[in-house]
């Protein structure tokens, strides 16, 4: 069972359009993270969420925490080719757990 | 600063060889990790180490060991490589454990024929 369910698994637009990606869990987490992988490298952090109901903006990029913690949106404006790239999510339990465990991502792929 | 390096950047074993492949940091990041990648199941942990001296098991640590005699360094060993093995390794640093900001490698490409 995936705990991480990630929505949609492949989406592919054109240059200037909106696009909003899911991150969506039955259970709570303790904080939420989002990362951007190109093809040939690691995952790259974005944002961390860590508050229910937090928004955080990365300049086009706005990441949303749902108000039970078990949810995540991220949301881009006038997506470029340049945010082309494989989105990951990835949340900690909390507690003592300092695990994270990830989702198996959002492949975007913006068309010039 | 080179942040998290890893090599080699790809290698075909075969079933059976053993191999090392290097993780080394240069952030002084007492929490180091590794991942494997494969199409359709995400990142999913092998095994994490919280300082020099300390490891511990991931979700996934089966066929893989790992050791941490220095801060700096956390190599992963495939004792006898499984083509169930055939995956994108990558590790992982930040200062500690509870740290949120969290540096990965460039990756490792293993195919096990």
């Amino acid at each position: 069972t995936q705990l991480l369910e990630q929505s949609p698994q492949f989406l592919s637009i054109q240059e200037g359009e909106n696009l909003t990606v899911y991150c969506n869990s039955s259970s709570v987490f303790s904080s939420l993270q989002w990362y951007r992988q190109e093809p040939g490298e690691g995952p790259v952090l974005l944002v961390t969420v860590v508050t229910g109901g937090e928004v955080k903006k990365l300049k086009r990029l706005t990441f949303q925490f749902g108000d039970a913690r078990k949810d995540s949106s991220l949301h881009i404006t006038a997506a470029q080719p340049g945010d082309t790239g494989l989105y990951l999510c990835a949340g900690r339990r909390g507690g003592s757990n300092y695990k994270l465990t990830f989702g198996k991502g959002t492949l975007l792929t913006v068309n010039p | 600063n080179a942040g998290v390096t890893q090599t080699p950047k790809f290698q075909v074993l075969k079933t059976g060889q053993s191999m090392t492949l290097q993780c080394a940091q240069d952030m002084n990041h007492e929490y180091m990790s590794w991942y494997r990648q494969d199409p359709g199941m995400g990142l999913r942990l092998i095994h994490y180490s919280v300082g020099a001296g300390i490891t511990d098991q991931g979700e996934v640590p089966n066929g893989y060991n790992v050791s941490r005699s220095t801060t700096e360094d956390f190599p992963l060993r495939l004792l006898s490589a499984a083509p169930s093995q055939t995956s994108v390794y990558f590790c992982a640093s930040k200062l500690q454990v509870g740290s949120y900001e969290q540096y990965f490698g460039p990756g490792t490409r293993l195919t096990v024929t």
